[in-house]
């Protein structure tokens, strides 16, 4: 079974800082997808990143990054200049045959 | 553009009661639909999921059930609610060929008293 963990239940970070989450799965497939979802007070989820398996490249998308590491089965997010609108619940999800497995989440909050 | 509605979006209902949440998709077609539950604003848990009308998994067993009577339509059932039912219910759909990650509804906040 495909399981995803997030280690760091909560988090904070000082506005303009750079903070990074971790994320570790595991799985016997060669080929799948990873994702970081936020989820902000308003709990309405936000894709923030995705990453192919096959691709080495590790994804960014403005100030979110990824550090994939595919043996390590490690996708932790990178959030670089931290913003007060990056306070959410941050997950990480696995995609294999069309489901989604979600990690626990981590609560991150970002302080002036 | 496509777009998904869930309604509605706060609910509170009796012991016992039935419930009948409601998600629809605009701009696409043959659409993945998901159902999932996220209690005390941890995790969420993958409840349903439907590649087509009329076919559905259940990954979860338990008091809830699901139907997709047309192509975008998905609905989440119980006939009689238990207070362990309570929670946060989010709808959500993904590109047939899947891959792409999952665009979610603004989710229905149900009590069970």
């Amino acid at each position: 079974a495909q399981t995803v963990t997030q280690s760091q239940p909560e988090m904070s970070v000082q506005e303009a800082e750079t903070v990074t989450l971790s994320c570790t799965y595991d799985t016997s497939e060669s080929n799948y997808y990873l994702f970081w979802y936020k989820q902000p007070p308003s709990r309405q989820m936000i894709l923030v990143i995705r990453q192919e398996a096959y691709k080495q490249q590790n994804a960014t998308e403005n100030r979110f990054s990824v550090n994939f590491q595919k043996a390590a089965k490690s996708f932790s997010l990178k959030i670089s200049d931290s913003q007060l609108g990056d306070t959410a619940m941050y997950f990480c999800a696995f995609e294999y045959g069309n489901k989604l497995v979600f990690g626990a989440g981590t609560i991150l909050r970002v302080k002036s | 553009s496509q777009t998904i509605h869930q309604w509605p979006a706060t609910l509170v209902q009796p012991v016992g009661s039935p419930l009948s949440l409601e998600c629809t998709v605009e701009g696409t077609s043959n659409p993945n639909l998901y159902w999932y539950r996220q209690a005390a604003g941890r995790g969420l848990q993958l409840l349903f999921y439907s590649v087509g009308i009329g076919q559905i998994s259940s990954e979860v067993p338990q008091n809830l059930s699901a139907s997709r009577p047309q192509d975008r339509q998905f609905i989440l059932s119980s006939k009689k609610l238990l207070l362990s039912d309570s929670g946060f219910y989010l709808c959500a759909w993904s590109p047939e060929e899947g891959n792409y990650g999952y665009t979610f509804g603004s989710g229905t906040r149900l009590t069970v008293v």
